[in-house]
């Protein structure tokens, strides 16, 4: 079983929907919990960064940490086209001014007009 | 400089050659990060360095794979004898002392044939 787990898609959605990605994990020692947006033949590029469980807003992004259920989500609203890309949870823990990431699969989104 | 620069994008070798890619981390972060992207978007971390000290290294190929971080250099990631198998995307990344996230560079596409 991998330590994190992301449905890959791919996920197609009309311009303006609500869009859902999501991500499970198994070690709860995980402490950091980001998304990272991968444009075709791109590096990933860091979207949200979230700390323990809660909400995080920015914009039209939301992530969202559940530690009980070791679940976290990312919504976009009002999505665009300019959102199609593939999307990266990341998770780690940070021990000693270090962390290594360990990556879900990523969710490929695509947006139609 | 304000973002990873790697280089080459492209590498093409032939099976059995050797291979170096290379790394400019974001001025003044002190963690270097190396990744492998295969098929279907799996990351899988390579090595990590803190300055020019190797810090973890638990996912390098040691036998072909070798890396360095010197001073007022670039950081570089070396395959020695290519495999097809190598052929990947592979991210460099860079991280500030304190921070948990990492800053991803473009990628060097490798094809080995």
């Amino acid at each position: 079983q991998k330590e994190v787990e992301q449905d890959p898609g791919p996920l197609s959605v009309p311009e303006g929907a609500i869009v859902s990605l999501n991500c499970t994990y198994s070690n709860s020692a995980f402490q950091y919990f980001m998304w990272y947006r991968q444009y075709s033949r791109k590096g990933p590029e860091l979207l949200m960064y979230t700390y323990s469980s809660g909400n995080k807003e920015d914009g039209r992004f939301t992530a969202q940490v559940d530690k009980s259920s070791k679940y976290i989500s990312l919504f976009i609203r009002d999505s665009q086209p300019s959102d199609s890309a593939t999307y990266l949870c990341a998770m780690s823990v940070f021990s000693g001014g270090y962390n290594k990431l360990i990556f879900g699969a990523g969710t490929r989104l695509a947006v139609h007009p | 400089g304000e973002e990873v620069a790697q280089t080459p994008k492209h590498l093409v070798r032939g099976e059995g050659q050797k291979a170096k890619l290379y790394c400019a981390p974001i001025k003044g972060h002190s963690y270097v990060f190396w990744y492998q992207q295969v098929l279907k978007n799996e990351f899988k971390f390579l090595i990590s360095f803190q300055n020019e000290n190797v810090f973890d290294e638990t996912g390098m190929p040691k036998e072909r794979f070798s890396a360095k971080c010197l001073p007022n250099s670039p950081c570089s990631l070396e395959i020695q004898a290519t495999k097809l198998e190598d052929s990947a995307v592979y991210f460099c990344a860079s991280s500030p002392q304190s921070e948990e996230t990492q800053y991803f560079g473009p990628g060097t596409r490798l094809l080995v044939l």
